[in-house]
C-alpha cells in the first residue's frame, strides 16, 4: 500500500501570501494518479487538481500543482480569505489512499 | 448537474451491519465511471473505503475488505455500502462520490455526507 505524507501539518499564513504544500509518497506514483482536494468545515471535499498539475473545472489559476514520482506540491500563489481550509492529496495507484492533510489557517 | 445523496441509519449498534445507499441524479451510473465511498471520523482525515464500476467490478480498501461489500443497482441508479461487525472506530461521516479513471484518476462529484454513529 502506498502511504502519503503531507507537510507541514499546519501552515499559518496571511491573506496575499504564497502557500506551498508538500505531498510525499512511500513509492513512486504516476502523475495521472495524483489529485488534490480542498475541504472546509462541514463540507465535502472539492477537487482542485488532477493528474498532478491540471486544474479542475472552475478552479482559479492561483492554484497550481507540480511534481512527479514521490514528491508532489500544491501551490497557492496568493491566498484569498476563502482559501483557508484543509488540503488533502490522494493517490490512485494502489488502494486510493489519502494523505493526512495540511491545514492552512490565518496567521 | 450530477448529484449524489447518501441515505441510511444514523445510528448502528456495535457488532451489527452498517448499510448506506447513494442515489445518483443527473447522470446514469450505467454510462460509466467508478462510484465510491469515502469516510471521515469526526475531527480526522479522509479514508477511502472502496469503489464499484457499473459492471459490478470492485476495488476495496484492504484494511476493510473482510467486512465490506459495495454493490450497484443500475435500474435504480444507486449503489450501496454494507460494512459488517462495526465498532466505535467505524463512526464517521460517510461520503459517496463519483470517480473518473481515464486518462486521469480523480473524484469530481461528492455527496454531502452522512454521519453514522456506532453506539449501543
Amino acid at each position: 500500500e502506498i502511504v502519503l505524507t503531507q507537510s507541514p501539518g499546519t501552515l499559518s499564513l496571511s491573506p496575499g501570501e504564497r502557500a506551498t504544500l508538500s505531498c510525499r509518497a512511500s513509492q513512486s506514483v504516476s502523475s495521472s494518479d495524483l489529485a488534490w482536494y480542498q475541504q472546509k468545515p462541514g463540507q465535502a471535499p472539492r477537487l482542485l487538481i488532477y493528474g498532478a498539475s491540471s486544474r479542475a473545472t472552475g478552479i482559479p489559476d492561483r492554484f497550481s500543482g507540480s511534481g512527479s514520482g514521490t514528491d508532489f506540491t500544491l501551490t497557492i500563489s496568493r491566498l484569498e480569505p476563502e482559501d483557508f481550509a484543509v488540503y488533502y492529496c490522494q493517490q490512485y495507484g494502489s488502494s486510493h489512499t489519502f494523505g493526512p492533510g495540511t491545514k492552512v489557517d490565518i496567521k | 448537474q450530477v448529484q449524489l445523496q447518501e441515505s441510511g441509519p444514523g445510528l448502528v449498534k456495535p457488532s451489527e451491519t452498517l448499510s448506506l445507499t447513494c442515489t445518483v441524479s443527473g447522470y446514469s451510473i450505467s454510462s460509466g465511471y467508478y462510484w465510491g465511498w469515502i469516510r471521515q471520523p469526526p475531527g480526522k482525515g479522509l479514508e477511502w473505503i472502496g469503489s464499484i464500476y457499473h459492471s459490478g467490478s470492485t476495488y476495496y480498501n484492504p484494511s476493510l475488505k473482510s467486512r465490506l461489500t459495495i454493490s450497484v443497482d443500475t435500474s435504480k441508479n444507486h449503489f450501496s455500502l454494507t460494512l459488517s461487525s462495526v465498532t466505535a472506530a467505524d463512526t464517521a461521516v460517510y461520503y459517496c462520490a463519483r470517480e473518473a479513471q481515464s486518462p486521469n484518476w480523480f473524484t469530481d462529484y461528492w455527496g454531502q455526507g452522512t454521519l453514522v454513529t456506532v453506539s449501543s
